[in-house]
């Protein structure tokens, strides 16, 4: 089946910095790809819709210039959390599909990112 | 009008029994309705989805009836196995699926022996 391939799995970085999450369809290429935040023992929050080639398009209160999105090619995605802060810990997870629908292409999700922010 | 409602938060099932959880929706132009498995630490897993032309599809031992007129759906696990003890998600979409997931709040499903 389809995968998605996330990476880090975990990161522990310092208040200020910043850091970079990459997502990528390992065996399909992804026209889409959506970006979620998720708290512990909460539901998944959409961030933004990536798509190839162009720009992201991102959730109202989710600011644009402190998570970066890139969609260079059809099968990555990168999401770059700037200047993080504690407030920024969370569970990061990325989703892809190959087609326009999800009757025929299903989501797929990656294994998260455990962000700790110090 | 974009929320789907997800219930019950917790359930605690015997092994071999039946897990039921319900979503409840607004948005009538939703189109496509799937739910997610999600283990601890790891991102959710695609299990079933439905579209709102049936009433019930099954796969294995997971069923989603769809209740168009109620606006409602709910999954459900049959012999539940301890195996099946996870984070439930409901889901629902529009344009066919194109859109985005709106997800539900989750369920933590715990099976006991």
């Amino acid at each position: 089946g389809a995968v998605v391939s996330q990476h880090p799995s975990r990161v522990i970085c310092k208040s200020g910095t910043s850091v970079k999450i990459e997502c990528r369809s390992l065996d399909f290429q992804a026209t889409t790809m959506f970006w979620y935040r998720q708290f512990p023992k909460q539901s998944l929050m959409l961030m933004a819709t990536s798509n190839e080639g162009s720009k992201a398009t991102y959730e109202q209160g989710v600011e644009k210039d402190k998570f970066l999105i890139n969609h260079a090619s059809l099968t990555l995605s990168t999401l770059t959390v700037t200047s993080a802060h504690p407030e920024d810990s969370s569970f990061y997870i990325c989703s892809a599909r190959s087609g326009s629908s999800s009757y025929n292409s299903p989501l797929h999700f990656g294994n998260g990112t455990r962000l700790t922010v110090t | 009008q974009q929320q789907v409602k997800q219930s019950p938060q917790s359930l605690i099932v015997q092994k071999g029994g039946i897990s039921i959880i319900n979503c409840a929706y607004e948005n009538t132009a939703f189109d496509y309705f799937p739910w997610y498995q999600q283990f601890p630490g790891k991102g959710p897993a695609l299990l079933i989805a439905i579209r709102p032309d049936v009433s019930e599809k099954k796969e294995g031992r997971f069923t989603i009836s769809f209740n168009k007129s109620a606006k409602q759906f709910s999954l459900h696990i049959m012999d539940s196995q301890p195996g099946d003890s996870a984070t439930y998600f409901c889901a629902a979409s529009t344009g066919f699926g194109n859109e985005k997931l709106t997800f539900g709040t989750g369920t933590r499903l715990t099976i006991i022996p």
